[in-house]
């Protein structure tokens, strides 16, 4: 099983609506977990970061880890055209020996 | 990007050349890493330093990449005889420790090979 694994859609969603977006991964990095939007040919930028089980709300944006399920999602409420992006799942081992290990990303379109 | 400066943004390089790209980490954070992405795929994890130490290198190609992040001034990712597999963008982050927390990128440096 690959470290963190996304659904690399893309994931279309009306504007106005929520958008689901989710990540499972393995034992080695079940630590942290963050979500990143990454604009076309830009760098990634934080969203949100989780580490116990449960939601986490920012805004329009909720994190959700479930250890026990091994994933963790993201969902936007009140979606907007500038919400489309590459939204790319990450995790840590927490051990400090390393970097955070990413999915691939999710391609999310929001359409007008 | 909070703070993390990233240079050159773009370089160009002939195959066989050398490539220097910089990375300057937020201030105060003493942690830097570096990542690839090559085009339609994730971001890969190359290679974590603190100051003067190389803490976990797994994720750098055996041959031709090496990096550095001396006691004074910017981390150093040096790639020797690029070739065209090499294009990709590469990112510096930094975090104020290294234990899981929050890391921030820098802008990136797009690297084409030709």
């Amino acid at each position: 099983q690959k470290e963190v694994e996304q659904n690399s859609g893309p994931l279309s969603v009306p504007e106005g609506a929520i958008a689901s977006l989710n990540c499972t991964y393995s034992d080695r990095v079940s630590q942290s977990f963050f979500w990143y939007r990454q604009y076309s040919g830009k760098s990634p930028e934080l969203i949100m970061s989780i580490y116990s089980n449960g939601d986490k709300e920012d805004g329009r944006f909720t994190a959700q880890l479930n250890k026990a399920s091994q994933y963790v999602s993201l969902l936007i409420r009140d979606s907007q055209p500038s919400d489309s992006a590459t939204y790319l799942c990450a995790g840590s081992s927490g051990g400090g020996a390393d970097g955070l290990t990413f999915g691939k990303g999710t391609h999310l379109i929001i359409q007008p | 990007n909070a703070g993390v400066m990233q240079n050159p943004r773009h370089l160009v390089r002939r195959r066989g050349q050398e490539a220097r790209l910089r990375c300057s980490p937020v201030k105060g954070h003493s942690h830097v890493y570096w990542y690839r992405q090559l085009p339609e795929e994730g971001l890969k994890f190359m290679v974590y330093l603190q100051k003067e130490n190389i803490i976990d290198e797994s994720g750098m190609p055996k041959e031709r990449f090496s990096a550095e992040f001396p006691k004074e001034g910017p981390s150093i990712l040096r790639i020797q005889q690029v070739v065209r597999g090499d294009s990709a963008a590469y990112f510096c982050a930094s975090s104020p420790t290294g234990q899981g927390n929050t890391i921030y990128f820098g802008e990136g440096s797009w690297l084409t090979v030709v």
